[in-house]
């Protein structure tokens, strides 16, 4: 039963626009969100993160939004830039417990 | 910052051999390990939770006597895949948490686990 859902596989944005990227989660005890970054043969590394008392959190030219009424949450790059292509995972968990991860979004940013 | 160490990258054996899989934190004591696989195009599955000297909780589907995990020191955590079967060949990904209530992972590079 997947409880973090990512439902577009891929996105493909031309470099210099705003991506989005959606995640979806089902578990209302869930209280921290993360976005992981992952390339090919590789762990995922730490992107950014957000608590579920926040709504926003913003790193540069990553943000997270949170909207836990509708336990959704995107993550906005802008601008895109090709060296942004991998693959992103959102991943969920609540306090002192595991972290689930969704299905992941592969991003193509075309130069 | 915090490095975790995953040995070895990749891996092919026969049908039936073990294959242990060793995770470790290089730079800081990780006191709760995590073990994903992930297959094609799909999540990182959470396979198991390992606790520094306590047994792993595994989730639900996950054979623990075919997926063994030991957690022996706070920088070690290993996964040995017994009789492996060619439906065991995946990538197997180790996580760490620096200290408990911390909420970042940090993951290792994976094991890619091929079985002939």
């Amino acid at each position: 039963d997947q409880q973090v859902k990512q439902n577009s596989p891929s996105l493909s944005v031309q470099e210099g626009r705003i991506s989005i990227l959606n995640c979806d989660y089902t578990n209302s005890m869930f209280d921290y969100f993360l976005w992981y970054k992952k390339y090919p043969a590789e762990g995922p590394t730490f992107l950014i993160s957000i608590s579920s008392i926040k709504d926003k959190n913003e790193d540069g030219r990553f943000t997270v939004f949170l909207n836990k009424s509708a336990k959704h949450l995107s993550l906005h790059i802008v601008p895109s830039q090709p060296g942004d292509s991998a693959v992103y995972f959102c991943a969920a968990s609540s306090t002192g417990n595991q972290f689930y991860f969704g299905t992941g979004t592969s991003l193509t940013v075309i130069p | 910052g915090a490095v975790v160490s995953q040995h070895p990258s990749r891996v092919i054996c026969k049908s039936g051999t073990s294959v242990k899989i060793e995770c470790r934190s290089l730079d800081f004591q990780a006191t709760t390990m995590f073990w994903y696989r992930q297959f094609p195009k799909k999540s990182l599955m959470l396979m198991a939770t390992s606790n520094e000297g306590s047994k792993a909780t595994y989730e639900q589907g996950v054979e623990k006597d075919k997926f063994l995990i030991n957690h022996a020191s706070l920088t070690l955590s290993t996964l040995t895949v017994t009789s492996a079967h060619p439906e065991d060949s995946s990538f197997y990904i180790c996580s760490a948490r620096r200290g408990s209530g911390a909420n970042v992972l940090t993951f290792g590079a994976g094991s890619r686990l091929t079985v002939l």
